[in-house]
């Protein structure tokens, strides 16, 4: 079965460090996104990401945060100054509609803990 | 802004029993998952739905979409099915919109 890879699977960083989560999504997939879940709460939508830009993104998506394609392959998310709240696991997701149908395939990443000190 | 409340919020059941979990979402949508969670995170889709009811193995998933609601069932429970199942909705007319998550249901199945 096709997946999504996501590095690293935990990454600890002190407040205000720049972080970059990777992610590599299904190959023929166009669609992409970052979804976050703070430890107890539910996942939360931060931003979808075609043809090289960014689609949609939600109101916890601020100027600290930022998202490339940089090669083809890789995904990232980068936090540019990270805060204790921060804290979350990250969840890469990448999506392909069906062709000739309304369906799509979707799939989602293993997750990346961050842990902000 | 799409709001997705599932219920019950926690549920212990014993082996073998039959297991519904409810999902209703407040305005319209192009697609309803279904999704399993396991403590150590990872996420995996069980089901895409966008009418009527699609089944696999001894998961069962239904929508209604004239009440905004769907259910998930689980038949012949067994304690590996213990884990968080989340109900996430895709907007209505967003071509790939991100999805609005519920908040999850806990499942735990005693042998």
């Amino acid at each position: 079965e096709p997946e999504v890879t996501q590095t690293p699977s935990h990454q600890v960083t002190q407040m205000g460090q720049e972080v970059i989560l990777r992610c590599v999504p299904i190959s023929n997939h166009l669609y992409f996104y970052w979804y976050r879940q703070i430890l107890g709460q539910k996942v939360e939508f931060l931003v979808s990401f075609y043809n090289n830009e960014i689609s949609e993104k939600s109101e916890i998506f601020d100027d600290q945060f930022s998202v490339e394609r940089p090669d083809g392959s890789n995904f990232t998310l980068k936090i540019r100054s990270t805060k204790l709240e921060d804290s979350a696991m990250y969840f890469c997701a990448s999506l392909v509609w069906l062709s000739g149908s309304l369906s799509y395939e979707q799939y989602f990443g293993p997750g990346t803990r961050l842990t902000v000190t | 802004k799409n709001e997705v409340e599932q219920s019950p919020q926690n549920l212990t059941a014993q082996e073998g029993e039959f297991i519904t979990i409810n999902c209703s979402y407040s305005v319209g949508i192009s697609a309803l998952h279904w999704l399993q969670q396991h403590p150590g995170g990872g996420i995996v889709s069980l089901f895409m739905l966008s009418s009527g009811k699609k089944k696999h193995g001894r998961l069962i998933a239904t929508i209604n979409i004239q009440e905004k609601h769907s259910s998930l069932h689980i038949t012949a429970s067994h304690p590996r099915d213990s884990a968080v199942y989340i109900c996430a909705v895709r907007h209505s007319g967003g071509g790939a919109d991100g999805l609005t998550f519920g908040k999850g249901t806990h499942l735990i199945i005693q042998p």
